[in-house]
């Protein structure tokens, strides 16, 4: 079955600390993906990667950075946590179609950390 | 404006109802078109492709409209484990990169 798991399901953190939140899927796939989710904003990407040690910029990048050392791992870091970081952060991952690079493959999800900053 | 909007609802419907929403989008270069299930306090799910023909799955029935650039799912014969936000989903291909509408929120009550 497939498996996306986040390290955390909450999390409470000060203002100006460093945050670390880990996604392992244990598919194999290629790409993985960093989405934070808002009231009536929906769900907007913040860094992706299609392979290990490639990133990508998503939409709203600004207060973050990732890392992916292993293919199974994405790991999203706030390097100084701030109030309008609080939100719900969702990992996914999805495997290239066979026919080619694609972002319409089926994107599996993490059960997502809550994230408070304070 | 957004890439992609939707009518928040609730639709609050009975049991056996048939419910229908729409999703809008602004980029006509879209391809790709899905919708996603999200069920409260859960991750979202993949309910289905949408694809130019319109497809069908069991109850749930999904059209695309090039020409006015959105999409529509229909649900029939509701049940209460239909209760979830619905989420529409756009890509523009070969990007990696879907965009979500913050979702239609339904309640079947019984």
């Amino acid at each position: 079955d497939v498996k996306v798991t986040q390290s955390s399901r909450y999390l409470v953190k000060r203002t100006g600390e460093k945050v670390f939140l880990e996604c392992v899927q244990d598919m194999d796939h290629e790409n993985m993906f960093w989405y934070r989710q808002d009231p009536g904003l929906g769900l907007r990407l913040i860094y992706f990667s299609y392979d290990v040690k490639m990133k990508e910029k998503g939409d709203i990048p600004e207060g973050y950075s990732v890392s992916r050392e292993k293919k199974e791992r994405f790991s999203l870091i706030l390097e100084s946590a701030s109030t309008n970081q609080t939100s719900m952060y969702l990992c996914a991952s999805s495997s290239p179609a066979a026919s080619g690079y694609t972002s319409t493959d089926t994107q599996y999800f993490g059960p997502g950390t809550r994230l408070t900053v304070l | 404006r957004k890439e992609v909007e939707q009518d928040p609802g609730p639709f609050n419907v009975p049991e056996g109802a048939t419910v229908a929403f729409n999703c809008t989008y602004s980029n006509s270069a879209s391809q790709s078109f899905f919708w996603y299930r999200q069920d409260c306090r859960k991750e979202p799910k993949l309910l289905m492709s949408v694809y130019s023909s319109g497809n069908e799955d069991g109850r749930f029935t999904a059209q695309l409209n090039r020409a006015s650039q959105y999409i529509s799912l229909l649900i029939r014969d509701s049940k209460l484990s239909d209760s979830a936000t619905y989420l529409c989903v756009v890509t523009l291909g070969n990007d990696y990169k879907l965009s979500f509408g913050a979702g239609t929120t339904v309640t079947v009550r019984a």
